[in-house]
């Protein structure tokens, strides 16, 4: 069974970098034909793509954050990690992590979600 | 970037109800959509992908169907534990983009 589980600090200062780690189990994020992607999700609101990194280390950012945005993997301890840089208070949301596979397509597994506050 | 429009915002319905939910995309997505449920303070959970095909384990009372830029879930009959918010969520093109969610509750 796969399970992601997402860490990292709960308050972050405006202007400072916003740093998520995904840890992986069940599965190698290095093989297979998934995406490891991040979703947030602001309080009392709907979801927003964010990005999402292939096993080869190739990532694609949503246009609206990719000037803040970098993705990254660390295939040893089998994780990806999320850096949003600039932050500001609507940076603030619930982050989940979760693969997106393409047979059958959809995000499957997710983490459970951690909240990132972002105030000084 | 493709907006995903979901109607209604918030839907009332009784134990038992036949209850539709519609999504439009602003540009043709073929077949490229999934429904997912969410329930407070959880993460969302895949109903439906390619439209109209059921995830395994999901029960048969939750149905979608359209192509296109039309699509609609629909639950034939409304159990309690459907209650939540709704997400349609298409993967044609980059951004993926999510609609605004249906929020449904019991009348």
């Amino acid at each position: 069974q796969v399970q992601l589980q997402e860490s990292g600090p709960g308050l972050v200062k405006p202007s400072q970098t916003l740093s998520l780690t995904c840890s992986v189990s069940g599965a190698s994020i290095s093989s297979g034909d998934y995406y490891w992607t991040w979703i947030r999700q602001p309080a009392g609101k709907g979801l927003e793509w964010i990005g999402r990194i292939y096993t080869t280390g190739s990532a694609d950012y949503n246009p609206s954050l990719e000037s803040r945005l970098t993705m990254s993997l660390d295939s040893s301890n089998n994780q990806f990690s999320l850096r949003l840089n600039s932050v500001t208070a609507a940076d603030t949301a619930v982050y989940f992590c979760a693969r997106f596979r393409w047979n059958p397509p959809g995000f499957d597994p997710w983490g459970q979600g951690a909240l990132v506050i972002v105030s000084s | 970037d493709i907006q995903m429009t979901q109607s209604p915002s918030s839907l009332s319905a009784s134990v038992g109800d036949r209850v539709t939910i519609t999504c439009q995309a602003s540009q043709d997505i073929r077949k490229y959509l999934s429904w997912y449920q969410q329930k407070p303070g959880k993460a969302p959970e895949l109903l439906i992908y390619d439209a109209s095909n059921l995830e395994t384990g999901v029960p048969s009372r939750f149905s979608g169907s359209g192509s296109g830029t039309d699509f609609t879930l629909t639950i034939s009959s409304l159990q309690p534990e459907d209650i939540a918010t709704y997400y349609c969520q298409q993967y044609d093109n980059i951004p993926y983009s999510f609609g605004q969610g249906t929020k449904l509750e019991i009348k």
